[in-house]
């Protein structure tokens, strides 16, 4: 079965860092790059990053440039999304998605989001 | 970096009206621009991509038109099941980005 399972919620003080797993199943985890995506309670969708799972490369919203880093494991198929030094605003659904193709980066199948709250 | 705007925020419709849908470009993403559907407690779904093209499984009541900086999605004649927040996203350029959503609600 063609999936993304992320891993559970996160309570966190602020300051500190959270890191979010997604793990692939039933396709090649190395022929699609992969996003993080968050979302805040009753607000809309902000684009983090993007991993190359071939080669590593990445890009980051810049927002969020030295606060974040986005790695995989190919031997466990897993992507992570670690986030430094968070604040409230941090507080958010935070959700891993997958390219379309290697080269068209839209999102066909999504994880079903890891809940991270971020409070004193 | 592209800024994406919506509109309307809302549309406000009842089921088998035509809903039309907006998303304009801050600058030309070609046709580089995808269309999302998400429920509530729900990842988005692919709807369209590439301004037009209908993604696996996706009715045919939904269609995707456009390009440079103006396009639309529209849903044909509205299903119980429509009723949702809509965003476009473009893949032009980096950083990638979403436009802020309509909500599309049964009046």
């Amino acid at each position: 079965q063609v999936q993304l399972v992320q891993s559970g919620a996160e309570v966190k003080k602020p300051g500190a860092s959270v890191k979010v797993s997604c793990k692939a199943s039933g396709y090649t985890f190395t022929n699609y790059g992969i996003s993080w995506v968050r979302q805040a309670p009753g607000q809309g969708l902000e684009w983090m990053g993007w991993i190359s799972v071939y080669n590593g490369n990445t890009f980051y919203a810049q927002k969020l440039q030295g606060r974040v880093t986005l790695t995989t494991d190919t031997s466990t198929s897993t992507a992570y999304m670690e986030l430094r030094n968070l604040r409230s605003d941090d507080t958010a659904v935070y959700y891993c998605a997958r390219d379309v193709t290697s080269h068209r980066r839209y999102f066909d199948l999504w994880g079903r989001g890891t809940l991270v709250s971020v409070s004193s | 970096e592209i800024v994406l705007t919506q509109s309307p925020a809302t549309l406000s419709l009842s089921p088998g009206e035509r809903a039309t849908l907006s998303c304009r470009a801050s600058q030309s993403v070609n046709y580089f621009l995808a269309w999302y559907q998400q429920k509530p407690g729900q990842a988005p779904r692919l709807l369209i991509d590439d301004a037009s093209n209908r993604a696996a499984g996706i009715p045919a009541r939904f269609s995707g038109s456009g390009s440079g900086t103006d396009f639309t999605l529209t849903i044909s004649s509205l299903e119980p099941e429509d009723f949702a927040v809509y965003y476009c996203q473009q893949r032009s350029d980096w950083p990638l980005t979403f436009g802020g959503g309509t909500k599309v609600e049964i009046k």
